[in-house]
């Protein structure tokens, strides 16, 4: 069985200051992990993905995350926020064997002026 | 064009009604895909198709009924839905068979707003 938890519901930071999103997985696979990203009224398109080769990975749009094992965690940051990246953001995760993906729960990322 | 693209961008249906969703690609790919994605809730996968054969069906009720007549081509028909089904449905394509799972990529469309009333 598999599961991600996105810690937190909604993040809200100033233009200009560091992002932190944070997901939670488990899974009974060595698993692949995935930040999707989701503009008002626009469907969800992939930031960036973990498939096993560098534990640190970068994204579109400055993104970045880190796998961490002994944590089981695959947090999204970005060094400084933009208007632009409010948006919700997806953690997903799949095992190397063929599943379905599952989604987190999603968190609203707010950028304020 | 957009790689996804979907129709209606909104619907507002009774619940007595019959109406359908539409849903196509242009990107070449083998798979698509229905989600269902409601306020506050993950995003649900509905029904999987693959080379035009339904792979995976979530135990969706059967008041939703998917179509897949080409690789290019979904629907989703709707009758007499609930109030509780009025979501943003998603439709969503990948290049492989296997859920997506391979590249972890899905193209997602804009959604079909669904309520019902």
């Amino acid at each position: 069985a598999q599961s991600v938890t996105q810690l937190d519901s909604h993040v809200s930071v100033s233009e200009g200051t560091p992002v932190l999103l944070r997901c939670n997985y488990s899974s009974s696979y060595s698993p692949s992990l995935f930040w999707y990203v989701q503009h008002p009224n626009k469907g969800l398109q992939l930031l960036l993905k973990y498939t096993s080769a560098a534990t640190l990975v970068k994204g579109i749009n400055g993104f970045e995350a880190e796998f961490k094992k002994s944590e089981t965690s695959f947090h999204l940051t970005k060094p400084t926020a933009h208007m632009s990246d409010a948006a919700e953001y997806f953690c997903v995760v799949t095992p190397n064997a063929g599943n379905m993906l599952t989604f987190g729960g999603g968190t609203r990322l707010m950028v304020k002026p | 064009e957009t790689g996804v693209t979907q129709t209606p961008r909104h619907l507002v249906m009774g619940m007595t009604n019959k109406k359908s969703l539409k849903c196509e690609q242009h990107l070449g790919h083998n798979a698509m895909y229905w989600y269902k994605q409601s306020a506050k809730k993950p995003l649900e996968l509905m029904f999987v198709y693959s080379l035009e054969e339904r792979v995976e069906n979530n135990s969706v009720p059967s008041r939703f009924s998917p179509e897949c007549p080409n690789s290019s081509h979904l629907f989703l028909h709707l009758h007499t839905l609930q109030p509780e089904d009025s979501a943003l449905y998603l439709c969503a394509s990948s290049q492989d068979s296997l859920g997506g799972t391979l590249t972890g990529e899905l193209f997602f469309g804009e959604g079909s707003r669904l309520t019902v009333l």
